[in-house]
């Protein structure tokens, strides 16, 4: 079964850019959920979507977006980049209707602002 | 601002000692605890999870003790191996998907 995939693995922009990053969970998750990776501030929660619906969303500007097509692949969109949006970009799958908070993480999208 | 506190922020274990990292939390509402394990240039993998009913869960070398009063986990790695050596992130979650995490545990096992 293959695992989750994310496009880019690594990008370059410049202030003032934005960015789309893509998602394909494992086959048969409906869940898609996003989170920011930096090492000042850990992992933080950016938003989730089940069946092209957002359930949560994290405390962020709305700089960040997103969104889930039918086949359940996702994608996240950010605006205006500035420096500070620099972090490493997860993506994580689960099947969205248990709550066990099992998310199978893929190995993210590497985003630096210059 | 953080919901879940994680300590230390590195660890230097020896092959076959104990490991131990601690979290924190706050809001009552959480009732899902996993702990996830990530190496360098991979994403989390979830490690061991826990709900507020129990205090204690093992599996294999792997332990998380759970004091609901204090509101306070730990995750415990019995006979640490140098492949256990990668960073640690404690989370809680009241949504079963919108995981606040600790700022994450840097485990080094020395052989």
């Amino acid at each position: 079964k293959a695992g989750v995939t994310q496009t880019p693995r690594y990008l370059i922009k410049t202030r003032g850019q934005q960015v789309t990053l893509s998602c394909s969970p494992i086959s048969g998750h409906r869940s898609v959920s996003w989170y920011q990776q930096t090492p000042g501030q850990g992992l933080q929660f950016l938003f989730e979507y089940f069946s092209e619906t957002q359930r949560n969303k994290g405390n962020f500007p709305g700089r960040f977006s997103g969104r889930q097509f039918s086949n359940s692949r996702s994608e996240m969109n950010v605006s205006t980049l500035e420096l500070g949006d620099s972090a490493l970009y997860l993506c994580a799958s689960s099947d969205g209707t248990t709550n066990t908070g099992e998310l199978f993480f893929g190995e993210g999208s590497r985003l630096t602002v210059l | 601002q953080q919901q879940v506190k994680q300590s230390p922020q590195s660890l230097i274990v020896q092959k076959g000692g104990i490991s131990i990292i601690n979290c924190a939390y706050e809001n009552t509402a959480f009732d899902y605890f996993p702990w996830y394990q990530q190496f360098p240039g991979k994403g989390p993998a979830l490690l061991i999870a826990i709900r507020p009913d129990v205090s204690e869960k093992k599996e294999g070398r792997f332990t998380i003790s759970f004091n609901k009063s204090a509101k306070q986990f730990s995750l415990h790695i019995m006979d640490s191996q140098p492949g256990d050596s990668a960073t640690y992130f404690c989370a809680a979650t009241s949504s079963g998907y919108a995981l606040n995490f600790g700022k994450g545990t840097s485990l080094l096992v020395t052989p």
